[in-house]
């Protein structure tokens, strides 16, 4: 499974766009980009996942580039509860987790 | 849809002792996932299941532990003569496909005292 880095951590004011980075650039062809989000003692979440075109649902967009060997998750209308860690993750048959982004949303 | 389902929500036990968690995936997901996660680190992959059979296991899961999915549905974790380095909490997940979104549970926090 390739490896994923994510800035350890971010703020965003609260109503604003967040957008959360990932480099992925060891991605193979079959990889899938998804992303969760763990709010503090409870399961990671599932937001969004993508193969290699944009996608978009009620949480959240996902933009991959056209080399694949990064993304962005957007979070278009920030709000407090959307404060957690978010993981980006290029996964096979397992999804492994790195230390992902920490997002604070500031009011 | 009633969700990933673990039991029990929290357990604390002595060194030694040994323990076992359950997980009720959601019904008709065939892959089935167990992690384990510290405080401040994001989850490890621990093994997988397709339907019974165990597909694959990590090297963290040493042979004190030992998880089954007999008939293809719940699945148990085992943690035997438990040690105080076992303290985590042990997060199911299930899915219906190799590419589909992974639902996690609630997950079991373990305390060895």
């Amino acid at each position: 499974d390739a490896k994923t880095t994510q800035p350890p951590s971010m703020d965003c004011a609260e109503g604003r766009a967040a957008n959360l980075p990932c480099n992925h650039s060891t991605i193979s062809g079959n990889e899938y980009v998804y992303w969760y989000r763990q709010i503090h003692s409870q399961g990671p979440q599932y937001i969004i996942h993508g193969l290699k075109n944009n996608e978009t649902n009620e949480m959240a967009s996902l933009i991959i580039t056209e080399d694949r060997k990064s993304s962005t998750l957007i979070l278009p209308h920030a709000t407090l509860r959307d404060t957690a860690v978010y993981y980006c993750i290029v996964s096979g048959q397992k999804l492994v987790f790195g230390q992902g982004t920490r997002l604070t949303i500031n009011p | 849809d009633t969700g990933v389902s673990q039991d029990p929500r929290h357990k604390i036990t002595k060194r030694g002792q040994n323990v076992t968690f359950r997980c009720d995936p959601i019904s008709e997901h065939n892959r089935l996932y167990w992690y384990r996660q510290t405080l401040g680190q994001g989850p490890e992959f621990l093994t997988y299941f397709q339907n019974e059979a165990q597909l694959e296991k990590s090297r963290l899961l040493s042979d004190r532990f030992s998880a089954e999915r007999p008939k293809g549905s719940f699945s148990t974790l085992e943690i035997q003569r438990t040690e105080q380095g076992d303290s985590a909490m042990y997060l199911c997940a299930s899915r219906s496909g190799a590419r589909e979104k992974l639902f996690f549970g609630s997950g079991t926090q373990l305390s060895v005292l």
